[in-house]
């Protein structure tokens, strides 16, 4: 099984700032599988990107994926007040997982 | 709009049994692949079942392989999740998801979730 490494743990910037997020796979995953979610407190996920670097209908701009093989990453161009969040990676191999996540938090 | 509302969910006995429902609207249900996932308390997602649209093929985590049986009924928009021999460690908020496209595998991204249902094993 295919694990998922997320880092850092915790993120703390301000809003404007950029903040990039990473998602490490110990082996080499389909890009096409890649996805990035957003959960806030008790609220259900929301997806980000599909496909590594597809955006779904109503997602800003400002967010933005890319990566291959190992390495993935979530980039938030600028941070909305909104954007404070945990955020998980997910890739498919022979499984479904998730990585741990990470926090966005207000600096 | 789309919408997925999930409900059956509630307090069981360790070894018990439990079916949660996910009643969705808005969209082609049976053109979209489509997923169970859960959220422990204070942890991380974690991935249980999904099925395709047409409801023939099923996939399961290993940690739910053998008790759990995701179905789907597509004339009333309707996916299923029938839990068995439940233990501690399947209390959780059990979201239902469909995929991002149409058609799609379900590995490819959930596009919408719905807002949960609470599972509780405790004796």
């Amino acid at each position: 099984e295919i694990v998922l490494t997320q880092s850092p743990g915790t993120l703390s910037l301000s809003p404007g700032e950029r903040a990039t997020l990473s998602c490490r796979a110990s082996q080499n995953v389909n890009s096409n599988y890649v996805a990035w979610y957003q959960q806030k407190p008790g609220q259900a996920p929301r997806l980000l990107i599909f496909s590594t670097s597809s955006r779904p209908t109503g997602i800003p701009d400002r967010f933005t994926g890319s990566g291959s093989g190992t390495d993935f990453t979530l980039t938030i161009s600028s941070l909305e007040p909104e954007d404070f969040a945990v955020y998980y990676c997910q890739q498919f191999g022979t499984s479904l997982t998730f990585g741990p996540g990470t926090k966005v938090d207000i600096k | 709009e789309v919408q997925l509302l999930e409900s059956g969910g509630g307090l069981v006995q360790p070894g018990g049994s439990l079916r949660v429902s996910c009643v969705a609207s808005g969209f082609t249900f049976s053109s979209y692949a489509m997923t169970w996932v859960r959220q422990a308390p204070g942890k991380g997602l974690e991935w249980v079942s999904s099925i395709s649209g047409s409801g023939r093929s099923t996939y399961y985590a290993d940690s739910v392989k053998g008790r759990f049986t995701i179905s789907r009924d597509n004339s009333k928009k309707t996916l299923y999740l029938q839990m068995n021999g439940l233990t501690a460690a399947d209390t959780a908020v059990f979201y239902c998801a469909k995929t991002v496209v149409p058609t799609a595998m379900y590995y490819y991204g959930m596009g919408v979730w719905g807002q949960g249902t609470t599972v509780t094993v405790s004796s």
